[in-house]
């Protein structure tokens, strides 16, 4: 079975700074799909950004990117130039690509991140 | 894009009384998924639509919890003889299709008194 880990509970950054959210995975396949999302408190989990495992090149999204490390089995979110809004739990999520198992996402604990203005 | 709808926003019961909430999937969403959430986790699955069939269920928690999602549109999710233990937060996602991003829903927060 896959296990997402994510080892750091809660993380702080001084606005404008820039901060790295770590997460590991275990997974026997070679082809799945890693995600981060943002949950604001009493808001909504929103889509950060999304990494396809056969895919080398890291994605981007505005001032979010992330190190995917396949064999190391590691994938971490930069936040550059952190802003106030940035202030969220953060989740770092697999799925898997073979069809009939792509359906359900498998979560990690997620990382409070707080921003010091 | 009105986005993925749920209702209630909260619901506090006495426990041993069935509660029912309701999630609204984006329009053209053929794919609905609910999950649990408990206070400092990540979300927990529980069971996947395509349309109408339920083609996931074995991971609702106990055979207290059901789900329908009648004519393929909205969705509810059942729990019958609350417990304690169902204390949580209740979040219902969507997709085009079930390799595509899943968007969700603000979740229903469930206390049991």
């Amino acid at each position: 079975a896959q296990t997402v880990t994510q080892s750091q509970p809660e993380m702080s950054v001084q606005e404008a700074e820039t901060v790295t959210l770590s997460c590991t995975y275990d997974t026997s396949e070679s082809d799945y799909y890693l995600f981060w999302y943002k949950q604001p408190p009493s808001r909504q989990m929103i889509l950060v950004i999304r990494q396809e495992a056969y895919k080398q090149q890291n994605a981007t999204e505005n001032r979010f990117s992330v190190n995917f490390q396949k064999a190391a089995k590691s994938f971490s979110l930069k936040i550059s130039d952190s802003q106030l809004g940035d202030a969220a739990m953060y989740f770092c999520a697999y799925r898997s690509a073979i069809g009939g198992s792509n359906y359900q996402l498998i979560w990690g604990a997620g990382t409070k991140l707080i921003i010091k203005p | 894009d009105t986005g993925v709808s749920q209702d209630p926003r909260h619901k506090i019961t006495k426990r041993g009384q069935n509660v029912t909430f309701r999630c609204d999937p984006i329009s053209e969403h053929n794919r609905l998924y609910w999950y649990r959430q408990t206070l400092g986790q990540g979300p927990e699955f529980l069971t996947y639509f395509q349309n109408e069939a339920q083609l996931e269920k074995s991971r609702l928690l106990s055979d207290r919890f059901s789900a329908e999602r009648p004519k393929g549109s909205f969705s509810t999710l059942e729990i019958q003889r609350t417990e304690q233990g169902d204390s949580a937060m209740y979040l219902c996602a969507s997709s085009l299709e079930a390799g595509e991003p899943q968007h969700f829903g603000d979740g229903t927060r469930l206390s049991i008194l």
